[in-house]
């Protein structure tokens, strides 16, 4: 079965770049995945960032960016903020209706 | 506004049934796919069910196959998840989702569902 692999955490000084990634445990992930990212804090429904590899959801701010970088999808903060301190998942089409999402990355912005 | 609200949560025991629903408004909704999606608090997410929206086709994660069926009233905007068997693992809260552009745009602020005896 395969699984749809982030890191489980990383950190970011405010101002600062940071770039997640969303990759399979076996293959590569391209656009035909449809990749997408969501941000969620404790105790709120997830919040949509990116469809489709790269198209921002209304309302969200520019410093979020989608793309595929080398085998992997890929969210990038670019100048994170404090309130950018959340838990990013991403989803991926894995064909015959199916979604799986990943595991989720804890960003820590310090 | 697009708006989405879970319905129908509650306390069930191991074996037992519940039905949730989810009104939505504010969009064309016989005309998205609509997804249930479930989250172990303080947990990941994962992606459980999912009708489309030109033809009604249904398909379901492994976990709930057989016994998990999506359906949706057009007449009355809602979509719904009969949810038969229930199992402990399957205590979660879940999340009504609208779909565009291949992927989840806009969702609902979730139904707790706790099996437990």
């Amino acid at each position: 079965q395969t699984v749809v692999t982030q890191e489980a955490s990383l950190s970011v000084s405010p101002g600062e770049t940071v770039t997640l990634t969303c990759g399979l445990s076996s293959g590569s992930v391209s656009t035909s995945f449809y990749p997408s990212w969501y941000q969620q804090t404790p105790g709120q429904a997830p919040r949509t960032l990116i469809l489709s590899t790269n198209i921002r959801s209304s309302g969200v701010p520019a410093r979020f960016s989608g793309s595929i970088l080398g085998n992997k999808a890929a969210l990038t903060v670019t100048g994170a903020q404090a309130d950018d301190e959340s838990t990013y998942f991403c989803a991926l089409f894995m064909g015959s209706g199916i979604w799986v999402f990943g595991g989720g990355t804890k960003l820590t912005v310090l | 506004e697009v708006q989405l609200l879970e319905s129908g949560g509650g306390l069930v025991q191991p074996g037992g049934s519940l039905r949730l629903s989810c009104a939505a408004s504010g969009f064309a909704f016989s005309s998205h796919a609509m997804s249930w999606v479930r989250q172990v608090p303080d947990k990941g997410l994962e992606w459980v069910t999912i009708i489309s929206g030109r033809d009604d086709t249904t398909h379901y994660a492994d976990s709930v196959r057989g016994r998990f069926t999506i359906s949706r009233d057009t007449s009355k905007n809602t979509l719904h998840l009969q949810m038969n068997g229930l199992r402990v693992e399957d205590t979660a809260i879940y999340f009504c989702a609208k779909h565009a552009y291949w992927g989840v745009d806009f969702w609902g602020q979730g139904a707790l569902v706790t099996v437990s005896s």
